[in-house]
């Protein structure tokens, strides 16, 4: 199985709303990504998780709250977000020793 | 910092055609090299990987090819169908953090019937 998942695949919210996106994988992976991408642009880099430790964070700002409960599942809370923040969101894992990321199919947001 | 350049952004040909896509860098020191094409609103889906101290790869009518030294790589499609027509990426994996990738911004390729 080589399959990320992600829920909710679309989501429209208000910028006073707390909602959260979920990405998870059942390939024994320990690096998982969570990715922005804007229209017509490249993924943008938000977080990594190794083994279950935030090990990246490109200054993102703080009504983005990563968390990885367990090394198959990984949230993104948002909260408070701004109708810039619209955009893709994907979530990637790669394994250890493993070279190749394995991308979700995305959670469209906006932001109202 | 590592900047990734994809040439040319957009592409039109008809069906049949062979074609190349290119993937510039510009800090040889990668550890690999990845192509992804994504459809849209979609997520990415991995095509090839090169590991820095290969030339190429190939699956089906795909060819990479890495020249690490001249900071290049090119993705070479062998007679293009319609259902090829999506964005094609390709991502270098920085040498010195495992874990960060170095997307560059795509070329969107249509297929013409």
């Amino acid at each position: 199985d080589t399959e990320v998942t992600q829920t909710p695949k679309h989501l429209v919210m208000g910028m006073t709303n707390k909602k959260s996106l979920k990405c998870e994988q059942h390939m024994g992976h320990r690096a998982m990504y969570w990715y922005k991408q804007k229209a017509k642009k490249p993924p943008e880099l938000m977080f990594v998780y190794s083994y279950e430790k935030l090990s990246i964070n490109e200054s993102v700002p703080s009504r983005f709250s990563p968390e990885c409960p367990n090394s198959s599942l990984l949230n993104l809370h948002l909260h408070a977000l701004q109708p810039e923040d619209s955009a893709l969101y994907l979530c990637a894992s790669r394994g250890t020793g493993g070279e190749t990321q394995y991308f979700g199919p995305g959670t469209r947001l906006l932001v109202l | 910092k590592q900047e990734v350049t994809q040439i040319p952004a957009a592409l039109s040909v008809p069906e049949g055609e062979n074609l190349v896509l290119n993937c510039s860098f510009t800090d040889s020191a990668i550890y690999n090299l990845q192509w992804f094409r994504q459809d849209p609103g979609k997520g990415l889906t991995s095509l090839l990987l090169i590991q820095s101290s290969q030339r190429e790869q190939t699956s089906g009518r795909l060819n990479a090819s890495l020249d690490k030294s001249s900071g290049r790589s090119t993705l070479y499609i062998a007679a293009s169908q319609p259902g090829d027509s999506a964005t094609y990426l390709c991502a270098v994996k920085e040498g010195y953090n495992f874990n960060k990738f170095y997307f560059g911004s795509g070329t969107k390729l249509n297929v013409k019937p």
